[in-house]
């Protein structure tokens, strides 16, 4: 069974600066996804970045950016230039065959 | 359009009551989902459908009953609810296996109270 990890339950950056958020996962699939999400108080689920497993290569997407260690099932993501509108939680998920599931997640606030 | 609608937004039913919640897409997509989310705790993954069929079910209680009448619509018949089931349901769409973008798209919940 896959599980999904976030160790830190809080966290606080000031606007401007920039935060890392941690994620692990466990899976003994080969091929797999992985996905940060950010679910604002609206409670709409914003998809924020993928990584396929496959590619070396960190994704990025404008101020976010991944760490993705694969022999380590480490998935941490950065965001840069942090701002009020990043305030929300932010969930770490796991894809591999039709199954998407979700770490516990790390709830972010961006102070003035 | 990126979009996935779910209808209601908001629902009260008492214990004995039948309702329906609704979701639909637009997207071609050949996955779709329900989850589960209460307050400050992830989304729960209920039910997978794949091309139309139910691939995943995780051990969901027989008062949840999904139905997929087709490739665009997702229903979650809901019929002696307890308390506890009081939660925001959450419906998301993906291409589905072999897709090129896996990524999951989600509705804006329907946020389901129970008395």
């Amino acid at each position: 069974a896959q599980t999904v990890t976030q160790s830190q339950p809080e966290m606080s950056v000031q606007e401007a600066e920039t935060v890392t958020l941690s994620c692990t996962y466990d899976t003994s699939e080969n091929n797999y996804y992985l996905f940060w999400y950010k679910q604002p108080p609206s409670r709409q689920m914003i998809l924020v970045i993928r990584q396929e497993a496959y590619k070396q290569q960190n994704a990025t997407e404008n101020r976010f950016s991944v760490n993705f260690q694969k022999a380590a099932k480490s998935f941490s993501l950065k965001i840069s230039d942090s701002q009020l509108g990043d305030t929300a939680m932010y969930f770490c998920a796991f894809s591999a065959a039709d199954k998407l599931i979700f770490g516990t997640g790390t709830r972010l606030q961006v102070f003035p | 359009d990126t979009e996935v609608t779910q209808t209601p937004k908001h629902l009260v039913m008492g214990m004995t009551n039948k309702k329906s919640l609704k979701c639909e897409q637009h997207m071609g997509h050949r996955a779709m989902y329900w989850y589960k989310q209460k307050a400050k705790k992830p989304p729960e993954l209920m039910f997978v459908y794949s091309y139309e069929k139910l691939s995943i079910n995780e051990s969901v209680p027989s008062r949840f009953s999904p139905e997929c009448p087709n490739s665009s619509l997702l229903n979650l018949h809901l019929h002696a609810l307890q308390p506890e089931d009081s939660a925001l349901y959450l419906c998301a769409s993906s291409r589905g296996r072999g897709g090129a973008q896996p990524e999951a798209f989600f509705g804006q919940g329907t946020r389901l109270t129970v008395v």
